[in-house]
C-alpha cells in the first residue's frame, strides 16, 4: 500500500539555520503531496502542497519540490525562527480515501 | 476561511461509557474524516464519509462507528469506551477530488479512565 517516510526527530537547530526535513513516498500513480504543521495544542494546518511532478509548493519561507524520479518531497527553509518550532507532517493522496501521513518530525528551534 | 470545529477540546470518560465526538464544517465539503493521533504512530484514519449517510472504514475502525446525517456534521461514536482509546482525535474535511487538501479541526483529547 501507500506509505510516507519522514525523519522523526526531534530535530534541533539554532535560529537562522537552514532546515531540511526529508520525505519520501511510495504510491501507484502520481499523488498530490502535502506538508502540514501542528503547533502545540492545535490541529494540523496546511503549510504547502504540490499536485504534479516538478511543482514547487511554498509558504511562509518554506518550500518543497515534487520529485517524481526520487519519489521525494523534502521540506526546506533558508533561515528558521523560534516560532517555527512545531511538528511537521508529510502526506500524500487526498480525496475521498483520506491522506496517508508520515509519522511527523518534531522541530525545535533554539534562540 | 474554512472552519472545522469539534465539540470538545478535552474529554474525560469512564471505561464502558458511550462517547460522542462531534465535528462540524462550514465550507460545504463533500468529504469528512476522523483520525486518531498517538505518539510514535502519527495519524491513523478511523472512518471517512464522502456523502451524507455514506461511510467507509479507514485503517483502524474497530471499536468505533460514525454517523453523517447532514453534510456539515460528522460524528464519531465510541460504543463502549476502553482505555486503549485514550488519544487525540482529529476531524478533517475536504472537497471531493485527489488534489484537494484536508482542513483540520483543533482536536479532542480524550482520556478514558
Amino acid at each position: 500500500g501507500n506509505s510516507v517516510t519522514q525523519m522523526e526527530g526531534p530535530v534541533t537547530l539554532s535560529e537562522e539555520a537552514f532546515l531540511t526535513i526529508n520525505c519520501t513516498y511510495t504510491a501507484t500513480g502520481y499523488p498530490s503531496l502535502f506538508w502540514y504543521v501542528q503547533y502545540p495544542g492545535e490541529g494540523l494546518q496546511l503549510l504547502l502542497k504540490a499536485t504534479k511532478a516538478d511543482d514547487k509548493g511554498s509558504n511562509k519561507g518554506f518550500e518543497a519540490t515534487y520529485r517524481k524520479e526520487t519519489t521525494s518531497f523534502h521540506l526546506e527553509k533558508g533561515s528558521v525562527q523560534v516560532s517555527d518550532s512545531a511538528v511537521y507532517f508529510c502526506a500524500q493522496g487526498g480525496g475521498a480515501d483520506g491522506l496517508t501521513f508520515g509519522k511527523g518530525t518534531h522541530l525545535i528551534i533554539q534562540p | 476561511d474554512v472552519k472545522v470545529t469539534q465539540s470538545s477540546r478535552y474529554l474525560v470518560k469512564r471505561t464502558g461509557e458511550k462517547v460522542f465526538l462531534e465535528c462540524v464544517q462550514d465550507m460545504d465539503h463533500e468529504n469528512m474524516f476522523w483520525y486518531r493521533q498517538d505518539p510514535g504512530l502519527g495519524l491513523r484514519l478511523i472512518y471517512f464519509s464522502y456523502d451524507v449517510k455514506m461511510k467507509e472504514k479507514g485503517d483502524i475502525p474497530e471499536g468505533y462507528s460514525v454517523s453523517r446525517e447532514k453534510k456539515e456534521r460528522f460524528s464519531l461514536i465510541l460504543e463502549s469506551a476502553s482505555t486503549n482509546q485514550t488519544s487525540m482525535y482529529l476531524c478533517a474535511s475536504s472537497f471531493a477530488g485527489s488534489s484537494y487538501e484536508q482542513y483540520f479541526g483543533p482536536g479532542t483529547r480524550l482520556t478514558v479512565t
